[in-house]
């Protein structure tokens, strides 16, 4: 089945630094999605991405769909506390309708 | 404008039990799924729901069963309930339009002893 690798598993960081995470897959997918989860809550959509090599920004944080399909990485830029959680990313093929998930990164930021 | 709900917030249940979950849809979205998130691991589909029909599934076993309302709300059903379906059960709705933007609630929190 399809699976996704999403590195690192952790990261610690100061307060300011910029933070970069990705994923890859053995298999192509037409949507690459990113969502950040907070204790207690649901994964909250950060960024969607639709076309291959796309770019997109939302505030500090900058997402690109990998010109292989196979692939997507998240960046977040001078980070600050409220950053931290647990940023997962997934896959989706919009006529299989379902969402692949990576395992997660879980963000801590150091003030 | 309402997010999406979902109850109850926490469970729990003895093995061989039976749960049902439930689950309301953001105003305006057609399409309920559902995923189990284990403790330390991002959410496996279960099942996507859409004119109350199942239009996908993913690889669990027929003891997760699922059902879509006239409006939009649905409900997951687990029977025999194992010692290794305790997990937080998540439900995420989506426009037929963007299904890849899903929505997700809370969560369930469902232990099994």
């Amino acid at each position: 089945g399809q699976q996704l690798n999403q590195s690192p598993q952790s990261m610690f960081i100061q307060e300011g630094e910029d933070v970069s995470m990705n994923c890859t897959s053995s298999s192509i997918f037409n949507t690459w999605l990113w969502y950040k989860q907070d204790p207690g809550e649901g994964p909250v959509l950060l960024i969607a991405l639709y076309k291959a090599g796309e770019l997109t920004s939302n505030g500090r944080l900058t997402a690109q769909f990998g010109i292989t399909r196979k692939d997507s990485f998240l960046n977040i830029s001078a980070s600050i506390p409220s950053d931290v959680g647990i940023y997962f990313c997934a896959g989706l093929n919009t006529n299989a309708g379902k969402s692949t998930f990576g395992d997660g990164t879980t963000l801590t930021v150091k003030p | 404008d309402a997010g999406v709900t979902q109850s109850p917030t926490h469970l729990i249940k003895t093995r061989g039990q039976q749960v049902t979950l439930r689950c309301s849809p953001k105003s305006g979205h057609d399409t309920v799924s559902w995923y189990q998130q284990a403790l330390g691991q991002g959410p496996q589909f279960i099942f996507q729901y859409y004119e109350e029909e199942e239009r996908q599934r993913g690889n669990f076993p027929d003891r997760f069963s699922g059902h879509q309302f006239p409006n939009y709300s649905s409900e997951l059903n687990v029977n025999a309930l194992l010692l290794g379906d305790s997990a937080l059960y998540l439900c995420a709705s989506s426009s037929g339009l963007k299904v890849g933007e899903q929505y997700f609630g809370p969560g369930t929190r469902l232990t099994v002893t």
